[in-house]
């Protein structure tokens, strides 16, 4: 069975570039998340959807960040206006249910700003 | 706040030996507990969980127990193998199906 894809798996942007991210959750997962994996460290949380409802964006670093998730599946996370500091590995997970402990992981996307 | 720590590494052991990487989290309350795992090039995946005070996960030889005395959530193995090589993170659940994660720990297992 197909896990959570990511695409692209790489990419490079100038400053000032606006990127989208894709995520493919796990078919039938209602609830999906975005999370940015700085080099050396652990997940942050970014913004957490439940079907097409987007629950808590609180984790987004600012407003040039924003993600949707329109038919309640595939969701892209865009940056507009990249800056060098949003380089990072943006990891999206998918979740059967609200309350279900086990998000399932994609293999995240690596964003460099030059 | 909601935040977890863990030890640093990277933690270098030979083939065998004994494993603990240390993780204690701030909590209000009692939230469930995790520890996933980074093999090189590939994705987090969960390696266990504990849902609540006492309880002990384990999975692939690994074990943890939650500890609310001491609000810690130990990963331990017995006897580590070169494949285990890999970063592990904790991790506690936070509201709204998020999870909170420490920074990782790398571990290198040499034969």
């Amino acid at each position: 069975g197909a896990g959570v894809s990511q695409s692209p798996r790489y990419k490079v942007a100038k400053r000032g570039q606006d990127v989208a991210l894709r995520c493919d959750p796990i078919s039938g997962h209602v609830s999906l998340f975005w999370y940015q994996q700085a080099l050396g460290q652990g997940p942050e949380f970014l913004t957490y959807f439940q079907n097409e409802a987007q629950l808590d964006k609180s984790g987004l670093p600012s407003d040039r960040f924003f993600a949707e998730r329109p038919e309640g599946s595939v969701s892209t996370l865009k940056i507009q206006r990249t800056q060098q500091e949003d380089s990072a590995v943006y990891l999206c997970a998918s979740s059967l249910a609200e309350g279900s402990y086990e998000q399932y992981f994609g293999p995240g996307t690596r964003l460099t700003v030059t | 706040g909601n935040s977890v720590t863990q030890m640093e590494g990277p933690v270098t052991l030979s083939e065998e030996a004994f494993l603990t990487i240390n993780c204690t989290y701030t909590a209000t309350g009692y939230p469930s507990l995790f520890w996933y795992v980074q093999y090189p090039g590939e994705g987090l995946q969960l390696l266990l969980k504990a849902t609540k005070a006492d309880d002990k996960g384990s999975n692939k030889g690994f074990e943890a127990t939650y500890r609310k005395e001491t609000t810690s959530f130990h990963l331990e193995k017995g006897s580590v193998q070169v494949s285990d090589s890999a970063v592990y993170f904790c991790a506690r659940y936070t509201g709204y199906s998020t999870l909170t994660f420490g920074k990782g720990t790398m571990l290198l297992v040499s034969p």
